[in-house]
């Protein structure tokens, strides 16, 4: 049984470009959770999703960022338009109910030269 | 809301000895869940052990237990028998009741097992 995959593991965007993060949930997870780890802190809650739909965006910034989690395929977390603040690793987690332990990726490094 | 605090931003420990990073929180759910991870250098993170509000017993995990004291709200982890590859950043994050595993994590302590 696969982990939960994300990718690509390393991302460099030129400010302004467009970055997308992808995540796999493990096998028969139907619930998604994206983080964010800026240097030197702890992991901080963006968005939450179940399938097709958008549980909790509380911790998303208002612009520029948007995330999906359609029927087929993985989850995408989207930055539009990037800025040298949105460097970070991007966590995505997933768990099989709403109240189990999540389970991580190994992260998406994204730099932004 | 939840509040995380994590007091040692480093801790050093001996090979073969017994370590133990604390947390406090501060949470106004009744029923809620705490979660410890481990992040080492390589960057993933990795489950460690889940203790419940309502559980009677400390929870233990091989080499990890918790150190669960509810009326000081604090869940502070104890790694036995240190191995060299226990060497990395330790999260803890508490569960709420509301529904969904929005965890909430503190700013970690960085834990360095010498020979």
């Amino acid at each position: 049984n696969a982990g939960v995959m994300q990718n690509p593991r390393h991302l460099v965007r030129r400010r302004g470009q467009e970055a997308r993060l992808r995540c796999s949930p493990m096998k028969g997870h139907s619930h998604v959770y994206w983080y964010r780890q800026l240097p030197e802190e702890g992991l901080k809650f963006m968005v939450y999703l179940q399938k097709e739909n958008i549980i909790d965006e509380s911790g998303m910034p208002k612009e520029r960022f948007s995330a999906e989690f359609p029927k087929e395929g993985p989850s995408i977390l989207r930055i539009q338009q990037v800025v040298r603040g949105d460097s970070a690793a991007y966590f995505c987690a997933s768990s099989p109910t709403d109240n189990e332990k999540l389970f991580f990726g190994s992260g998406t490094q994204l730099s932004v030269l | 809301a939840q509040k995380i605090t994590q007091t040692q931003p480093g801790m050093f420990v001996q090979e073969k000895e017994a370590v133990t990073l604390d947390c406090t929180y501060d949470t106004s759910d009744q029923s809620y869940g705490l979660f410890w991870y481990k992040q080492p250098s390589s960057g993933e993170m990795i489950f460690l052990i889940y203790q419940g509000s309502y559980d009677e017993q400390n929870a233990t995990e091989g080499r990890y237990s918790l150190n669960f004291q509810k009326a000081r709200k604090s869940a502070n982890l104890v790694i036995s028998a240190s191995q060299l590859g226990d060497s990395a950043m330790y999260f803890c994050a508490p569960l709420g009741s509301g529904g969904g595993n929005k965890l909430t994590f503190g700013t970690g302590t960085q834990l360095k097992v010498e020979l």
